[in-house]
């Protein structure tokens, strides 16, 4: 069965500092993989999506960068935080031609 | 066009009752509509989908009624129970035929049912 991890859970870093959250799926190959933000009380925003190694798309532009060095791993960086990327971090994967997306933990990021 | 809007924006409701959310699109493109059940702390869980070649799909105590003449699209929970109470996000996406899924949610509807 197909898993996805993301870590860290948490995350306190203050303003300036640089960012990076990992993302891996499990038991499947070439899956689309995608990255979201959710603020607190609100929905999910699409930040970024990857249908390949090296293949990143970006919905919103933004302090962040998303990079996927390897087919099951993506990863969210910043090289400079700022207080409004407080939020919750959340990656998800799809097989491609189908219709369903599933997420991850999430990770808890809080810039102070 | 592109948004879902979702309402209400919370919901309480007793044990045993039957809570109601509803969703309403603009984009005739949409051609998948998951819902998703959120508990605090924890990432989206996909729930129960709809395609809308048909106007309802029942998965347990969970029904999703499609209305497509109206754009809309509702989630009815039968016989509810305290460990239903989460947020939940309604969604559409359509693949473009890109093999790529792009995911538009609500806003959400946080349900509380009590004891």
């Amino acid at each position: 069965s197909q898993t996805i991890h993301q870590w860290p859970a948490t995350l306190v870093q203050p303003v300036g500092s640089p960012l990076s959250l990992e993302c891996t799926v499990e038991g499947t190959s070439n899956p689309n993989l995608y990255w979201y933000r959710q603020a607190a009380g609100r929905g999910l925003q699409l930040l970024f999506y990857s249908v390949g190694i090296g293949q990143i798309s970006s919905e919103v532009p933004q302090n962040l960068s998303a990079s996927r060095p390897q087919d099951r791993q993506f990863i969210l960086s910043s090289k400079k935080l700022l207080l409004s990327d407080s939020g919750f971090y959340l990656c998800a994967w799809s097989v491609k031609v189908t219709y369903e997306q599933y997420f991850g933990p999430g990770t808890r990021l809080t810039v102070t | 066009q592109q948004q879902v809007k979702q309402s209400p924006q919370s919901l309480i409701v007793q044990k045993g009752g039957i809570p109601i959310i509803n969703c309403a699109y603009e984009n005739t493109a949409f051609d998948y509509f998951p819902w998703y059940q959120q508990f605090p702390g924890k990432g989206p869980a996909l729930l129960i989908a709809i395609r809308p070649d048909v106007s309802e799909k029942k998965e347990g105590r969970f029904t999703i009624s499609f209305n497509k003449s109206a754009k809309q699209f509702s989630l009815h929970i039968m016989d509810s129970q305290p460990g239903d109470s989460a947020t939940y996000f309604c969604a559409a996406s359509t693949s473009q035929n890109t093999g790529f899924q792009k995911l538009v949610f609500g806003t959400g509807t946080r349900l509380l049912v009590s004891p």
